[in-house]
Protein backbone atom coordinates (compact mmCIF):
# COMPACT_ATOMS: atom_id res chain seq x y z
CA UNK A 1 0.00 0.00 0.00
CA UNK A 2 1.60 3.08 -0.94
CA UNK A 3 1.65 6.09 1.75
CA UNK A 4 -0.39 8.02 0.28
CA UNK A 5 -2.90 7.41 -2.47
CA UNK A 6 -4.70 9.59 -5.08
CA UNK A 7 -6.47 8.30 -8.23
CA UNK A 8 -4.55 9.49 -11.20
CA UNK A 9 -7.19 10.39 -13.52
CA UNK A 10 -8.31 12.31 -15.75
CA UNK A 11 -10.70 13.75 -13.62
CA UNK A 12 -12.55 15.90 -16.35
CA UNK A 13 -15.89 18.17 -14.99
CA UNK A 14 -17.46 21.04 -17.12
CA UNK A 15 -16.90 24.67 -16.70
CA UNK A 16 -18.58 25.53 -13.05
CA UNK A 17 -19.29 22.57 -11.98
CA UNK A 18 -17.64 21.12 -8.47
CA UNK A 19 -14.28 19.12 -8.67
CA UNK A 20 -13.43 16.82 -5.92
CA UNK A 21 -10.35 15.38 -5.42
CA UNK A 22 -9.10 12.67 -2.77
CA UNK A 23 -6.96 11.25 -1.04
CA UNK A 24 -6.14 8.92 1.14
CA UNK A 25 -2.92 7.93 3.64
CA UNK A 26 -1.64 5.10 5.26
CA UNK A 27 0.10 6.52 8.65
CA UNK A 28 -1.93 7.50 11.32
CA UNK A 29 0.14 10.14 13.19
CA UNK A 30 0.46 12.23 10.09
CA UNK A 31 -0.21 15.76 11.23
CA UNK A 32 -0.10 17.66 8.46
CA UNK A 33 -1.94 18.25 5.49
CA UNK A 34 -1.33 20.04 1.95
CA UNK A 35 -2.90 20.61 -1.53
CA UNK A 36 -0.64 21.60 -3.94
CA UNK A 37 -1.12 22.43 -7.49
CA UNK A 38 1.05 21.99 -10.08
CA UNK A 39 0.63 23.50 -14.32
CA UNK A 40 2.32 21.39 -16.87
CA UNK A 41 5.91 22.19 -16.97
CA UNK A 42 5.76 24.60 -13.41
CA UNK A 43 6.59 23.35 -10.05
CA UNK A 44 3.80 22.96 -7.34
CA UNK A 45 2.15 25.77 -5.63
CA UNK A 46 0.54 25.54 -2.39
CA UNK A 47 -3.31 25.83 -2.41
CA UNK A 48 -4.73 25.08 0.86
CA UNK A 49 -3.10 23.21 4.49
CA UNK A 50 -5.21 21.38 7.31
CA UNK A 51 -4.40 20.36 10.45
CA UNK A 52 -7.82 19.31 12.46
CA UNK A 53 -10.70 17.36 11.58
CA UNK A 54 -13.47 19.30 9.63
CA UNK A 55 -14.05 21.58 6.89
CA UNK A 56 -11.30 24.54 6.03
CA UNK A 57 -12.46 26.80 3.32
CA UNK A 58 -10.40 29.84 1.19
CA UNK A 59 -12.41 30.66 -1.42
CA UNK A 60 -13.45 28.71 -3.93
CA UNK A 61 -11.42 25.84 -2.13
CA UNK A 62 -12.33 23.88 0.52
CA UNK A 63 -10.25 21.49 2.42
CA UNK A 64 -12.06 18.24 4.16
CA UNK A 65 -9.92 16.07 6.85
CA UNK A 66 -11.36 12.91 8.21
CA UNK A 67 -8.43 11.46 10.16
CA UNK A 68 -10.35 8.23 11.55
CA UNK A 69 -10.84 7.61 7.91
CA UNK A 70 -7.40 8.53 7.13
CA UNK A 71 -8.69 10.64 3.79
CA UNK A 72 -8.25 14.13 3.30
CA UNK A 73 -10.00 15.70 0.09
CA UNK A 74 -10.10 18.89 -1.90
CA UNK A 75 -13.31 20.65 -3.41
CA UNK A 76 -12.95 23.47 -6.13
CA UNK A 77 -16.25 25.36 -6.88
CA UNK A 78 -17.58 26.78 -9.93
CA UNK A 79 -14.36 25.03 -11.40
CA UNK A 80 -13.00 26.70 -14.31
CA UNK A 81 -10.60 26.37 -17.00
CA UNK A 82 -7.81 27.34 -15.46
CA UNK A 83 -7.97 24.85 -12.32
CA UNK A 84 -6.87 22.31 -15.34
CA UNK A 85 -3.51 21.09 -13.69
CA UNK A 86 -2.62 17.95 -11.72
CA UNK A 87 -3.58 18.59 -7.82
CA UNK A 88 -1.11 16.91 -5.74
CA UNK A 89 -1.74 15.91 -2.14
CA UNK A 90 1.09 15.68 0.84
CA UNK A 91 1.09 14.54 4.66
CA UNK A 92 3.41 15.57 7.10
CA UNK A 93 4.07 13.66 10.08
CA UNK A 94 4.38 15.60 13.51
CA UNK A 95 8.50 15.66 14.24
CA UNK A 96 9.36 14.93 11.00
CA UNK A 97 10.60 16.82 7.68
CA UNK A 98 10.09 14.79 5.23
CA UNK A 99 6.34 15.25 3.48
CA UNK A 100 5.34 12.53 1.41
CA UNK A 101 3.57 13.65 -1.68
CA UNK A 102 0.81 11.31 -3.98
CA UNK A 103 1.10 10.94 -7.23
CA UNK A 104 -1.65 13.17 -8.32
CA UNK A 105 -4.96 13.87 -10.04
CA UNK A 106 -5.04 15.30 -13.14
CA UNK A 107 -8.05 17.88 -13.30
CA UNK A 108 -9.90 18.90 -16.42
CA UNK A 109 -12.26 21.25 -16.84
CA UNK A 110 -13.62 21.47 -20.17
CA UNK A 111 -15.09 25.16 -21.39
CA UNK B 1 3.65 34.93 1.23
CA UNK B 2 6.72 32.69 0.85
CA UNK B 3 8.62 33.41 -1.85
CA UNK B 4 11.93 30.65 -3.55
CA UNK B 5 13.87 31.58 -6.08
CA UNK B 6 16.07 29.46 -8.05
CA UNK B 7 18.37 29.88 -10.81
CA UNK B 8 19.76 29.28 -13.38
CA UNK B 9 16.20 28.37 -14.28
CA UNK B 10 17.47 26.60 -17.50
CA UNK B 11 20.35 25.06 -17.95
CA UNK B 12 21.95 23.33 -20.81
CA UNK B 13 25.35 21.72 -20.38
CA UNK B 14 27.70 19.34 -22.05
CA UNK B 15 28.12 15.67 -20.74
CA UNK B 16 31.20 15.48 -17.85
CA UNK B 17 30.30 18.78 -16.97
CA UNK B 18 29.23 19.85 -13.33
CA UNK B 19 26.22 22.37 -13.19
CA UNK B 20 25.16 24.25 -9.54
CA UNK B 21 21.61 24.81 -8.92
CA UNK B 22 20.85 28.17 -6.43
CA UNK B 23 18.03 27.90 -4.10
CA UNK B 24 17.00 30.85 -2.04
CA UNK B 25 14.26 32.05 0.53
CA UNK B 26 13.48 35.66 -0.49
CA UNK B 27 11.53 36.39 2.21
CA UNK B 28 11.77 33.69 5.52
CA UNK B 29 14.53 31.86 7.02
CA UNK B 30 14.89 28.23 5.95
CA UNK B 31 16.40 25.86 8.72
CA UNK B 32 15.48 23.14 6.06
CA UNK B 33 15.42 22.67 1.88
CA UNK B 34 14.32 20.01 0.32
CA UNK B 35 15.59 18.96 -3.32
CA UNK B 36 13.36 17.11 -5.63
CA UNK B 37 13.41 15.75 -9.53
CA UNK B 38 10.84 15.15 -11.37
CA UNK B 39 10.81 13.60 -15.48
CA UNK B 40 8.25 14.30 -17.95
CA UNK B 41 4.75 13.05 -16.77
CA UNK B 42 5.96 11.43 -13.37
CA UNK B 43 5.85 11.91 -9.94
CA UNK B 44 8.10 14.29 -7.71
CA UNK B 45 10.94 12.08 -6.46
CA UNK B 46 12.63 13.50 -3.30
CA UNK B 47 16.22 13.46 -3.40
CA UNK B 48 17.57 15.19 -0.52
CA UNK B 49 16.97 17.00 2.41
CA UNK B 50 19.13 19.90 3.40
CA UNK B 51 19.54 20.98 6.75
CA UNK B 52 21.19 24.80 7.37
CA UNK B 53 25.40 23.81 9.00
CA UNK B 54 24.98 20.49 8.86
CA UNK B 55 24.93 17.65 6.04
CA UNK B 56 22.48 16.40 3.66
CA UNK B 57 19.85 13.42 3.93
CA UNK B 58 19.75 12.00 1.10
CA UNK B 59 17.01 9.32 -0.18
CA UNK B 60 17.59 5.84 -0.98
CA UNK B 61 19.26 5.43 -4.69
CA UNK B 62 20.75 8.97 -4.71
CA UNK B 63 24.17 9.36 -4.97
CA UNK B 64 25.42 11.91 -2.59
CA UNK B 65 28.79 12.26 -4.38
CA UNK B 66 27.29 13.01 -7.63
CA UNK B 67 24.42 15.11 -6.26
CA UNK B 68 26.50 17.99 -3.76
CA UNK B 69 24.19 19.35 -1.79
CA UNK B 70 25.22 22.43 0.54
CA UNK B 71 22.84 24.84 2.95
CA UNK B 72 25.25 27.60 4.46
CA UNK B 73 22.85 30.21 4.98
CA UNK B 74 19.33 29.92 6.08
CA UNK B 75 18.20 31.44 3.00
CA UNK B 76 20.47 29.41 0.24
CA UNK B 77 20.86 25.97 -0.28
CA UNK B 78 22.93 24.86 -3.84
CA UNK B 79 22.82 21.60 -5.70
CA UNK B 80 25.32 20.58 -7.60
CA UNK B 81 25.07 17.97 -10.28
CA UNK B 82 28.76 17.04 -11.01
CA UNK B 83 29.90 14.92 -13.92
CA UNK B 84 26.38 15.45 -15.42
CA UNK B 85 25.46 12.69 -18.03
CA UNK B 86 22.24 13.09 -20.57
CA UNK B 87 20.18 10.80 -17.74
CA UNK B 88 20.50 13.41 -15.47
CA UNK B 89 18.89 15.64 -17.71
CA UNK B 90 15.31 16.45 -15.50
CA UNK B 91 13.37 19.21 -13.69
CA UNK B 92 15.51 19.25 -10.44
CA UNK B 93 12.75 21.83 -8.03
CA UNK B 94 13.78 23.11 -4.34
CA UNK B 95 11.74 23.92 -1.83
CA UNK B 96 12.06 25.64 1.77
CA UNK B 97 10.08 24.82 4.92
CA UNK B 98 8.29 27.61 6.39
CA UNK B 99 6.85 26.69 10.10
CA UNK B 100 5.02 23.20 8.76
CA UNK B 101 4.92 24.02 5.29
CA UNK B 102 6.65 23.64 2.24
CA UNK B 103 7.09 26.32 -0.38
CA UNK B 104 8.90 25.47 -3.94
CA UNK B 105 10.60 27.09 -6.07
CA UNK B 106 10.27 27.23 -9.61
CA UNK B 107 12.14 24.90 -10.85
CA UNK B 108 15.63 24.16 -13.38
CA UNK B 109 15.40 22.21 -16.16
CA UNK B 110 18.33 20.86 -17.22
CA UNK B 111 19.75 19.14 -20.34
CA UNK B 112 22.72 17.54 -20.58
CA UNK B 113 23.85 16.72 -23.73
Amino acid sequence: QKEVEQNSGPLSVPEGAIASLNCTYSDRVSQSFFWYRQYSGKSPELIMSIYSNGDKEDGRFTAQLNKASQYVSLLIRDSQPSDSATYLCAVNRSGTYKYIFGTGTRLKVLA
Amino acid sequence: GAVVSQHPSRVICKSGTSVKIECRSLDFQATTMFWYRQFPKQSLMLMATSNEGSKATYEQGVEKDKFLINHASLTLSTLTVTSAHPEDSSFYICSARRSVEQYFGPGTRLTVT
